[in-house]
């Protein structure tokens, strides 16, 4: 199957510091790359979609002036946290698909805001 | 109601045992239906796509009922490995946007 990396795996930041997500599709081009968020014992939750060449669009309730997100090439897709406050703590996932119904997810990056 | 209902768990089995998990959703528009897993601090993985005529690998089969809006997994012969949470994950189409996850069975199984 086609591999979705992120890096990094995990960091812990400083509050009000900003922390960039990498998101790389690693045998196939996605035009299209999607960020979810994951609390503990709670399910993946769509943030934003992520278009090569145009701006993210991004789900009901999510600041995109807080999340960042910039798609510059058909492999790349970036998320940046701004201003990042414990709450922000969380599993970040993104996933792509090299066809439809079917999303490869990448390995996850575990954001810890002190 | 959520869009996708799992009933959290944990389920906690003894190995060999069969389980079986239920999930239901509310769009009838649905188009496409899987069943992913996901292990602990890890990313979910798909684990198999559900058809209408229900099938089956190894030893697990998924099966849809449409008319009910109904989808199960069933676990044959459980083994250590297959601890996890199994994530019921509704598509109305073929962009992520349209994705929706459950929020995960937990299962645990017991030597």
């Amino acid at each position: 199957g086609a591999v979705v990396s992120q890096h990094p795996s995990w960091v812990i930041c400083k509050s009000g510091t900003s922390v960039k997500i990498e998101c790389r599709s690693l045998d196939f081009q996605a035009t299209t790359m999607f960020w979810y968020r994951q609390f503990p014992k709670q399910s993946l939750m769509l943030m934003a979609t992520s278009n090569e060449g145009s701006k993210a669009t991004y789900e009901q309730g999510v600041e995109k002036d807080k999340f960042l997100i910039n798609h510059a090439s058909l492999t790349l897709s970036t998320l940046t946290v701004t201003s990042a406050h414990p709450e922000d703590s969380s599993f970040y996932i993104c996933s792509a698909n090299d066809r439809p119904y079917e999303q490869y997810f990448g390995p996850g990056t575990r954001l810890t805001v002190t | 109601r959520k869009e996708v209902e799992q009933d959290p768990g944990p389920f906690n089995v003894p190995e060999g045992a069969t389980v079986a998990f239920n999930c239901t959703y509310s769009n009838s528009a649905s188009q496409s239906f899987f069943w992913y897993r996901q292990d602990c601090r890890k990313e979910p993985k798909l684990l198999m796509s559900v058809y209408s005529s229900g099938n089956e690998d190894g030893r697990f089969t998924a099966q849809l009922n449409r008319a009910s809006q109904y989808i199960s997994l069933l676990i044959r012969d459980s083994k250590l490995s297959d601890s996890a949470t199994y994530l019921c994950v509704v598509s109305l189409g073929s962009s992520a946007s349209k994705i929706i996850f459950g929020s995960g069975t937990r299962l645990s199984i017991r030597p």
